[in-house]
């Protein structure tokens, strides 16, 4: 079975700094691998994914995630935070098969102070 | 972005009341989803269908129900509201593996925000 695990509900970093964002995932069939961002009072919108291709993946804003098999991790970076990068971020795993189904994180409030 | 509309947008109702939220998707999109959000547990499946009339539960889907008659639309149903009920729930969509369009990506509506009282 798939699950995700994020490390740190809430994460505060000052602008201009390294953002860290932690995901761990468990999966029995190779993983496809995403990274949503929610701010407030909106839906979801996709950062990035890892489909079995690179394993350093760009995405948008500025962000990127590395794909580590052997440490069944998908951190989120970015190497400069600016104030607009505060909101809910979440990771989630595909689980396989042809619906698509995703496993969410709980996901990790990122706060960058001025 | 991915044309998808959920409404209504915001509720409050009573308990043991019923509530129908509707989402609506312009994509033709094969996969529809209904998810809750709650602080703590991200986001969690319902109920999701992969075709018209066809559908399936997911790992929280006892007091809902969902239908779908048309591709279009997906509505999620819960039968008597509970207080515990109170979410914001979320609908997303993603197109058929094997179809020109596919991609892996699940996209995401607006949401919509149930107080029950």
């Amino acid at each position: 079975a798939q699950s995700v695990t994020q490390l740190g509900s809430h994460v505060s970093v000052s602008e201009g700094a390294l953002v860290l964002l932690r995901c761990n995932y468990s999966s029995s069939v190779p993983p496809y691998l995403f990274w949503y961002v929610q701010y407030p009072n909106q839906g979801l919108q996709l950062l990035l994914k890892y489909t079995s291709a690179a394993t350093l993946v760009k995405g948008i804003n500025g962000f990127e995630a590395e794909f580590k098999k052997s440490e069944t991790s998908f951190h989120l970076t970015k190497p400069s935070a600016h104030m607009s990068d505060a909101a809910e971020y979440f990771c989630a795993v595909r689980t396989g098969g042809a619906t698509n189904k995703l496993i969410f994180g709980t996901g990790t409030l990122l706060a960058v102070q001025p | 972005d991915a044309g998808i509309t959920q409404s209504p947008r915001h509720k409050v109702t009573e308990t043991g009341t019923p509530v129908t939220l509707r989402c609506h998707q312009t994509e033709n999109h094969r996969y529809m989803y209904w998810y809750r959000q709650d602080p703590g547990h991200g986001l969690r499946l319902i109920h999701y269908s992969y075709g018209v009339k066809d559908t399936d539960k997911g790992e929280v889907s006892d007091g809902y129900s969902v239908s779908r008659s048309k591709t279009e639309d997906f509505l999620l149903t819960l039968e008597s509201a509970t207080s515990s009920q109170t979410s914001v729930y979320f609908c997303a969509i993603s197109a058929e593996a094997g179809k020109k369009e596919f991609e892996e990506t699940q996209y995401f509506g607006p949401g919509t925000r149930l107080l029950v009282l």
